[in-house]
Protein backbone atom coordinates (compact mmCIF):
# COMPACT_ATOMS: atom_id res chain seq x y z
CA UNK A 1 0.00 0.00 0.00
CA UNK A 2 3.24 2.48 0.78
CA UNK A 3 3.23 5.42 -1.34
CA UNK A 4 -0.52 5.60 -2.47
CA UNK A 5 -3.05 7.55 0.61
CA UNK A 6 -6.85 6.49 0.57
CA UNK A 7 -9.37 8.58 3.26
CA UNK A 8 -11.56 7.87 5.08
CA UNK A 9 -10.90 3.85 5.51
CA UNK A 10 -14.47 3.71 5.91
CA UNK A 11 -17.45 6.12 4.99
CA UNK A 12 -21.06 6.15 5.85
CA UNK A 13 -23.39 8.39 4.05
CA UNK A 14 -27.69 8.72 3.51
CA UNK A 15 -28.57 8.30 0.17
CA UNK A 16 -29.27 10.99 -2.15
CA UNK A 17 -26.03 12.63 -0.87
CA UNK A 18 -22.55 13.22 -3.09
CA UNK A 19 -20.02 11.87 -1.37
CA UNK A 20 -16.00 12.37 -2.15
CA UNK A 21 -13.22 9.81 -1.75
CA UNK A 22 -9.58 10.92 -1.50
CA UNK A 23 -6.61 9.53 -3.33
CA UNK A 24 -3.13 10.56 -3.01
CA UNK A 25 0.19 9.45 -4.14
CA UNK A 26 3.82 10.72 -3.70
CA UNK A 27 5.28 8.38 -6.11
CA UNK A 28 5.74 10.74 -9.12
CA UNK A 29 3.25 8.56 -10.86
CA UNK A 30 1.79 9.96 -13.73
CA UNK A 31 -1.40 7.92 -14.33
CA UNK A 32 -4.13 7.33 -11.61
CA UNK A 33 -7.05 4.80 -11.89
CA UNK A 34 -10.25 4.21 -9.59
CA UNK A 35 -11.83 0.42 -9.43
CA UNK A 36 -14.71 -0.40 -7.22
CA UNK A 37 -14.63 -3.98 -6.07
CA UNK A 38 -18.13 -6.10 -5.25
CA UNK A 39 -18.24 -9.08 -3.96
CA UNK A 40 -17.71 -11.70 -6.81
CA UNK A 41 -17.35 -9.01 -9.40
CA UNK A 42 -13.54 -8.73 -8.99
CA UNK A 43 -12.23 -5.00 -10.11
CA UNK A 44 -14.18 -2.47 -12.36
CA UNK A 45 -12.51 0.45 -13.60
CA UNK A 46 -14.44 3.84 -12.93
CA UNK A 47 -11.97 6.33 -14.03
CA UNK A 48 -8.82 6.72 -14.92
CA UNK A 49 -6.44 9.61 -15.72
CA UNK A 50 -2.71 8.84 -17.49
CA UNK A 51 -1.92 13.16 -17.61
CA UNK A 52 -2.71 16.08 -15.09
CA UNK A 53 -6.13 17.73 -16.00
CA UNK A 54 -7.04 14.36 -18.41
CA UNK A 55 -9.29 11.49 -17.64
CA UNK A 56 -11.50 8.84 -19.27
CA UNK A 57 -14.29 7.29 -18.19
CA UNK A 58 -13.87 3.17 -17.22
CA UNK A 59 -16.54 0.42 -18.08
CA UNK A 60 -18.55 1.75 -15.13
CA UNK A 61 -18.13 5.97 -14.98
CA UNK A 62 -21.98 6.70 -14.44
CA UNK A 63 -22.47 8.25 -11.36
CA UNK A 64 -19.01 9.07 -10.79
CA UNK A 65 -16.95 11.94 -11.36
CA UNK A 66 -13.55 12.62 -11.17
CA UNK A 67 -10.73 15.65 -11.20
CA UNK A 68 -7.09 15.51 -11.59
CA UNK A 69 -5.60 19.05 -10.76
CA UNK A 70 -2.48 17.88 -9.74
CA UNK A 71 -0.63 15.28 -10.24
CA UNK A 72 -0.55 13.36 -6.88
CA UNK A 73 -4.19 13.94 -6.07
CA UNK A 74 -7.42 12.43 -8.24
CA UNK A 75 -10.65 12.99 -5.70
CA UNK A 76 -13.90 10.50 -6.51
CA UNK A 77 -16.95 12.28 -6.14
CA UNK A 78 -19.97 9.14 -5.68
CA UNK A 79 -22.73 11.59 -6.85
CA UNK A 80 -26.69 10.87 -5.78
CA UNK A 81 -26.80 9.09 -9.34
CA UNK A 82 -25.27 6.01 -8.63
CA UNK A 83 -28.00 3.74 -8.08
CA UNK A 84 -25.94 1.04 -6.08
CA UNK A 85 -22.84 3.00 -4.79
CA UNK A 86 -22.24 0.49 -1.74
CA UNK A 87 -19.08 -0.85 -2.44
CA UNK A 88 -15.13 -1.12 -1.64
CA UNK A 89 -13.22 1.65 -3.67
CA UNK A 90 -9.56 1.47 -4.86
CA UNK A 91 -7.25 4.06 -6.26
CA UNK A 92 -4.23 2.87 -8.05
CA UNK A 93 -1.67 4.78 -9.63
CA UNK A 94 2.12 4.15 -12.26
CA UNK A 95 4.07 5.07 -14.11
CA UNK A 96 3.36 5.91 -17.58
CA UNK A 97 3.47 3.06 -20.23
CA UNK A 98 1.34 0.36 -21.00
CA UNK A 99 4.19 -2.34 -19.52
CA UNK A 100 4.17 -0.74 -15.97
CA UNK A 101 2.37 -2.08 -12.70
CA UNK A 102 -0.39 -0.31 -10.94
CA UNK A 103 0.15 0.40 -6.86
CA UNK A 104 -2.80 0.06 -5.16
CA UNK A 105 -4.15 2.30 -1.86
CA UNK A 106 -5.14 0.58 0.88
CA UNK A 107 -9.26 0.95 0.13
CA UNK A 108 -12.52 3.14 1.28
CA UNK A 109 -15.26 1.15 2.20
CA UNK A 110 -18.52 3.33 1.26
CA UNK A 111 -21.59 2.13 2.52
CA UNK A 112 -24.51 3.97 1.66
CA UNK A 113 -28.73 3.46 3.25
CA UNK B 1 -11.37 -5.83 -26.49
CA UNK B 2 -9.67 -7.74 -23.55
CA UNK B 3 -10.70 -10.36 -21.17
CA UNK B 4 -9.61 -12.66 -18.41
CA UNK B 5 -10.91 -15.80 -16.96
CA UNK B 6 -10.30 -17.45 -13.61
CA UNK B 7 -11.93 -20.29 -13.90
CA UNK B 8 -12.00 -21.79 -10.27
CA UNK B 9 -13.99 -19.12 -7.62
CA UNK B 10 -11.77 -20.83 -5.11
CA UNK B 11 -8.69 -23.39 -4.54
CA UNK B 12 -7.82 -25.52 -1.08
CA UNK B 13 -4.37 -26.96 -0.98
CA UNK B 14 -2.61 -28.44 1.75
CA UNK B 15 0.37 -26.23 3.60
CA UNK B 16 3.45 -27.65 1.79
CA UNK B 17 1.96 -28.76 -1.05
CA UNK B 18 2.60 -27.21 -4.44
CA UNK B 19 -0.16 -24.77 -5.40
CA UNK B 20 -1.39 -23.40 -8.74
CA UNK B 21 -4.22 -20.54 -9.53
CA UNK B 22 -5.03 -20.52 -13.22
CA UNK B 23 -5.89 -17.38 -15.55
CA UNK B 24 -6.73 -17.66 -19.57
CA UNK B 25 -6.63 -14.20 -21.00
CA UNK B 26 -8.19 -13.21 -24.62
CA UNK B 27 -6.95 -10.02 -26.47
CA UNK B 28 -6.30 -9.65 -30.07
CA UNK B 29 -2.41 -9.53 -30.07
CA UNK B 30 0.20 -9.79 -27.60
CA UNK B 31 0.02 -9.41 -23.85
CA UNK B 32 1.39 -7.94 -20.97
CA UNK B 33 -0.04 -10.26 -18.10
CA UNK B 34 0.05 -9.39 -14.48
CA UNK B 35 -0.72 -11.21 -11.28
CA UNK B 36 -1.71 -9.47 -7.86
CA UNK B 37 -3.12 -10.85 -4.31
CA UNK B 38 -5.44 -9.24 -1.76
CA UNK B 39 -5.84 -9.72 1.94
CA UNK B 40 -9.44 -8.97 3.27
CA UNK B 41 -10.17 -5.52 3.69
CA UNK B 42 -6.65 -4.01 2.13
CA UNK B 43 -5.21 -3.45 -1.75
CA UNK B 44 -3.74 -5.15 -4.19
CA UNK B 45 -0.28 -6.13 -4.18
CA UNK B 46 1.59 -6.77 -7.17
CA UNK B 47 3.41 -10.33 -7.27
CA UNK B 48 5.11 -10.06 -10.67
CA UNK B 49 4.25 -9.46 -14.68
CA UNK B 50 5.08 -11.31 -18.01
CA UNK B 51 5.82 -8.10 -20.50
CA UNK B 52 8.34 -10.29 -23.40
CA UNK B 53 10.93 -12.72 -23.29
CA UNK B 54 11.49 -16.02 -20.95
CA UNK B 55 7.92 -17.25 -20.24
CA UNK B 56 8.60 -18.36 -16.62
CA UNK B 57 8.21 -15.15 -14.92
CA UNK B 58 9.69 -15.45 -10.85
CA UNK B 59 7.85 -12.73 -8.50
CA UNK B 60 7.50 -12.29 -5.03
CA UNK B 61 7.24 -14.35 -2.16
CA UNK B 62 8.45 -17.14 -3.88
CA UNK B 63 5.43 -17.40 -6.65
CA UNK B 64 6.09 -17.91 -10.27
CA UNK B 65 3.69 -17.65 -13.57
CA UNK B 66 4.71 -19.53 -16.86
CA UNK B 67 3.31 -17.73 -19.82
CA UNK B 68 1.45 -20.10 -22.74
CA UNK B 69 1.06 -18.22 -25.67
CA UNK B 70 -0.50 -21.26 -27.55
CA UNK B 71 -2.92 -22.17 -24.74
CA UNK B 72 -3.49 -18.36 -23.61
CA UNK B 73 -2.58 -19.21 -20.09
CA UNK B 74 -0.61 -17.52 -17.28
CA UNK B 75 -0.92 -19.90 -14.15
CA UNK B 76 0.31 -18.86 -11.28
CA UNK B 77 2.52 -21.65 -9.50
CA UNK B 78 4.51 -21.60 -6.26
CA UNK B 79 6.57 -24.87 -5.13
CA UNK B 80 5.41 -25.06 -1.18
CA UNK B 81 2.28 -23.57 -0.08
CA UNK B 82 2.55 -21.53 3.44
CA UNK B 83 -0.55 -20.54 5.12
CA UNK B 84 0.02 -17.13 4.38
CA UNK B 85 -0.46 -17.29 1.03
CA UNK B 86 -4.31 -17.59 1.69
CA UNK B 87 -5.55 -14.68 0.17
CA UNK B 88 -7.47 -13.49 -3.07
CA UNK B 89 -5.20 -13.46 -6.31
CA UNK B 90 -6.11 -11.66 -9.41
CA UNK B 91 -4.97 -12.12 -12.84
CA UNK B 92 -5.20 -9.12 -14.96
CA UNK B 93 -3.87 -8.17 -19.20
CA UNK B 94 -3.28 -5.48 -21.04
CA UNK B 95 -2.67 -5.28 -24.99
CA UNK B 96 0.26 -4.49 -25.74
CA UNK B 97 0.44 -1.33 -28.09
CA UNK B 98 -3.00 -0.69 -26.65
CA UNK B 99 -3.55 3.25 -26.46
CA UNK B 100 -4.19 3.60 -22.46
CA UNK B 101 -2.99 2.10 -19.80
CA UNK B 102 -6.02 0.38 -18.57
CA UNK B 103 -5.82 -3.12 -16.86
CA UNK B 104 -8.45 -5.64 -17.41
CA UNK B 105 -9.12 -7.96 -14.19
CA UNK B 106 -10.56 -11.50 -13.74
CA UNK B 107 -13.10 -11.70 -11.22
CA UNK B 108 -10.36 -13.48 -8.75
CA UNK B 109 -9.82 -16.96 -7.31
CA UNK B 110 -9.52 -17.30 -3.35
CA UNK B 111 -6.62 -19.52 -2.42
CA UNK B 112 -7.04 -21.11 1.06
CA UNK B 113 -3.86 -23.23 2.41
CA UNK B 114 -4.90 -25.63 4.73
CA UNK B 115 -1.85 -26.08 7.47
Amino acid sequence: DGGITQSPKYLFRKEGQNVTLSCEQNLNHDAMYWYRQDPGQGLRLIYYSQIVNDFQKGDIAEGYSVSREKKESFPLTVTSAQKNPTAFYLCASSIGGASYEQYFGPGTRLTVT
Amino acid sequence: AQSVAQPEDQVNVAEGNPLTVKCTYSVSGNPYLFWYVQYPNRGLQFLLKYITGDNLVKGSYGFEAEFNKSQTSFHLKKPSALVSDSALYFCAVRRVGAGSYQLTFGKGTKLSVIP
